[in-house]
């Protein structure tokens, strides 16, 4: 059975400090992996998405793929209190267009 | 452009009743897909529809539950007699293309319809 699992929560760091979330996956197959912030009550809203090995940065986020140990990781930096949400990891699995999602991984940032 | 969009936003319904919700991808986008997520838990897949393809409903739960959708534009999804754990937050997503991987598959999701049925 395909999967994906995050560290489980709650995370909670100090305002300014690194949040570090990790995911790691079943299929060695799969090809996109994607990260999603949910605050309480709302809908996910896509904050990065990663196809390669390596590392991607956007502003204060930055994704880590590798592959060969089937894991993504999301690190936040400088965390803001508006980081404080709900983190999902979705990853599609091989020729497939679907997103399976982890459970989701709650952080909260503590001013 | 604007975002996805769907109505209503909370539907309250009697056990037994039929529901329908609506769901307006992002303008160009040609796969639209429909997620559930029941209270606390994560998100399951229901169906995707990429243009003129057959859908994939390999995620619906049961047969009281369909979804239509118009060429490359609105999509409905019915519930028919609807029972206490159909009660969710169902979410509608839409991406620029429907190909695993690579750019232009990123999915954006609506607002989603919070479902209560009674």
């Amino acid at each position: 059975q395909k999967e994906v699992e995050q560290n489980s929560g709650p995370l909670s760091v100090p305002e300014g400090a690194i949040a570090s979330l990790n995911c790691t996956y079943s299929d060695r197959g799969s090809q996109s992996f994607f990260w999603y912030r949910q605050y309480s009550g709302k809908s996910p809203e896509l904050i990065m998405f990663i196809y390669s090995n390596g590392d991607k940065e956007d502003g204060r986020f930055t994704a880590q793929l590798n592959k060969a140990s089937q894991y993504v990781s999301l690190l936040i930096r400088d965390s803001q209190p508006s980081d404080s949400a709900t983190y999902l990891c979705a990853v599609s699995f091989s020729n497939d267009y679907k997103l399976s999602f982890g459970a989701g991984t709650t952080v909260t940032v503590r001013a | 452009g604007a975002g996805v969009s769907q109505s209503p936003s909370n539907k309250v319904t009697e056990k037994g009743k039929d529901v329908e919700l609506r769901c307006d991808p992002i303008s160009g986008h040609t796969a639209l897909y429909w997620y559930r997520q029941r209270l606390g838990q994560g998100l399951e897949f229901l169906i995707y529809f990429q243009g003129n393809s057959a859908p994939d409903k390999s995620g619906l739960p049961s047969d009281r539950f369909s979804a239509e959708r118009t060429g490359e534009s609105v999509s409905t999804l019915t519930i028919q007699r609807t029972q206490q754990e159909d009660s969710a937050v169902y979410l509608c997503a839409s991406s620029l293309i429907g190909l695993a991987g690579g750019r232009g598959s990123e999915q954006f999701f609506g607002p989603g319809t919070r479902l209560t049925v009674l």
